[in-house]
This record gives C-alpha cells, sequence and structure tokens, in this order.
C-alpha cells in the first residue's frame, strides 16, 4: 500500500485565481511526478523531481509550476487558471533506486475551472 | 516514436476470463506494468513484468509477454464486478518516465 496524498480531490474554481496542489508522501521516496489526464483518460507527464531542488518539464507542456523543497513534498502551482486547466491532476512517486522503479499514484486532484 | 495501444472498452460476462491486449513501442523497456483506475480515483499498481520474463501470474492476474511482437497482455480469471475498472499498461523506454497506454474500461455483466 503506498502512503501518497494529495489534496483537494476536487477544486472548482473561476478563472484567473492562483491554485496550489498539493502532493505529500511518507515513503522517503526521492522521485516524484505530476500527470495530467484528460477526458480521454490518457496520462501525459508534465512535471517530474529526481530529488530536493530538482524539477523538470515533463513530455506534455504546462503552464503550471512545481517545486521540491522537501523530499517529501511536490506542490503544483497555477498562477491564474483558466477553463482549459480543467483536468484530473495526479500525483506519483517512484523509490529512485533498484531496479524496477515502480511509480505509486495518489488518488488525484479534480480540477474545474469555470 | 513512444505509442502504446489498448483498445478501449472490454465486455464480459461475471466468472467469465478477462483479457486485456496492449502494444508497446520500445524494445528497451525493461518493464512493463498494469495499473487499474476506479471512477474517480489514482492509478493502482497491479502488477508489472521483466522483459526477459514470458510470463506472470500472481492470483487471479496472468501477464504475458511477447517481446518479438511487443505484445502484452493481463488475463483475469473468474472476473467480478469489482474489477470493473479502466486498465492501464505502462512501458518504461527510458529509466525516468512511463510510457502510459489509452487505457481499456473493463465493463462486468452480472
Amino acid at each position: 500500500e503506498a502512503d501518497i496524498y494529495q489534496t483537494p480531490r476536487y477544486l472548482v474554481i473561476g478563472t484567473g485565481k492562483k491554485i496550489t496542489l498539493e502532493c505529500s508522501q511518507t515513503m522517503g521516496h526521492d522521485k516524484m511526478y505530476w500527470y495530467q489526464q484528460d477526458p480521454g483518460m490518457e496520462l501525459h507527464l508534465i512535471h517530474y523531481s529526481y530529488g530536493v531542488n530538482s524539477t523538470e518539464k515533463g513530455d506534455l507542456s504546462s503552464e503550471s509550476t512545481v517545486s521540491r523543497i522537501r523530499t517529501e513534498h511536490f506542490p503544483l502551482t497555477l498562477e491564474s487558471a483558466r477553463p482549459s486547466h480543467t483536468s484530473q491532476y495526479l500525483c506519483a512517486s517512484s523509490p529512485g533506486q533498484g531496479s524496477t522503479d515502480t511509480q505509486y499514484f495518489g488518488p488525484g486532484t479534480r480540477l474545474t475551472v469555470l | 516514436g513512444e505509442d502504446v495501444e489498448q483498445s478501449l472498452f472490454l465486455s464480459v460476462r461475471e466468472g467469465d476470463s478477462s483479457v486485456i491486449n496492449c502494444t508497446y513501442t520500445d524494445s528497451s523497456s525493461t518493464y512493463l506494468y498494469w495499473y487499474k483506475q476506479e471512477p474517480g480515483a489514482g492509478l493502482q499498481l497491479l502488477t508489472y513484468i521483466f522483459s526477459n520474463m514470458d510470463m506472470k501470474q500472481d492470483q487471479r492476474l496472468t501477464v504475458l509477454l511477447n517481446k518479438k511482437d511487443k505484445h502484452l497482455s493481463l488475463r483475469i480469471a473468474d472476473t467480478q464486478t469489482g474489477d470493473s475498472a479502466i486498465y492501464f499498461c505502462a512501458e518504461t523506454p527510458l529509466v525516468r518516465k512511463l510510457i502510459f497506454g489509452q487505457g481499456t474500461e473493463l465493463s462486468v455483466k452480472p
């Protein structure tokens, strides 16, 4: 059982607001990831981190930003939310060591921007 | 290019076996994964298989890997209504990321 948490689970917000999606894991994993899941169900990597103070853009361009100040915490921020940001956001983490480096997912945040 | 393909829908009757298929593109993928997503939830790791294996069995789940054809399948024996979910296969062409398929929605009818 993976211990990775996301808050809020659901968020409905107006255009132009600044929002931060929280992601925390208690497993001491070095690597963390953010995925965006569109209505067609496909997942796209938007950000990842190999460790503290390390962040990189993923495959899908995103206007969001991330930070990794602590190992266990990987928040995602949208400075000015727009309806096009409406999606499901999934956070994941992996040990960063060992041969499998399996990713474990949080429950997700469903964001709706009006 | 990187592309993982799955059929979008599968419908079975309770008690039957389900087989979900996946094709991937990168033969360098070391591990291949199956994840399950229930409505409104995140992804739950079901199982994974190392690329030098042909088969892996875990209770009701059987994973078959045909590396020559880059084909992966997940068989669920004695499918139950609680197995209704979306199933994603994923490959790992590079150490740092997973490439997911579009997901197969499994519907189990009583």
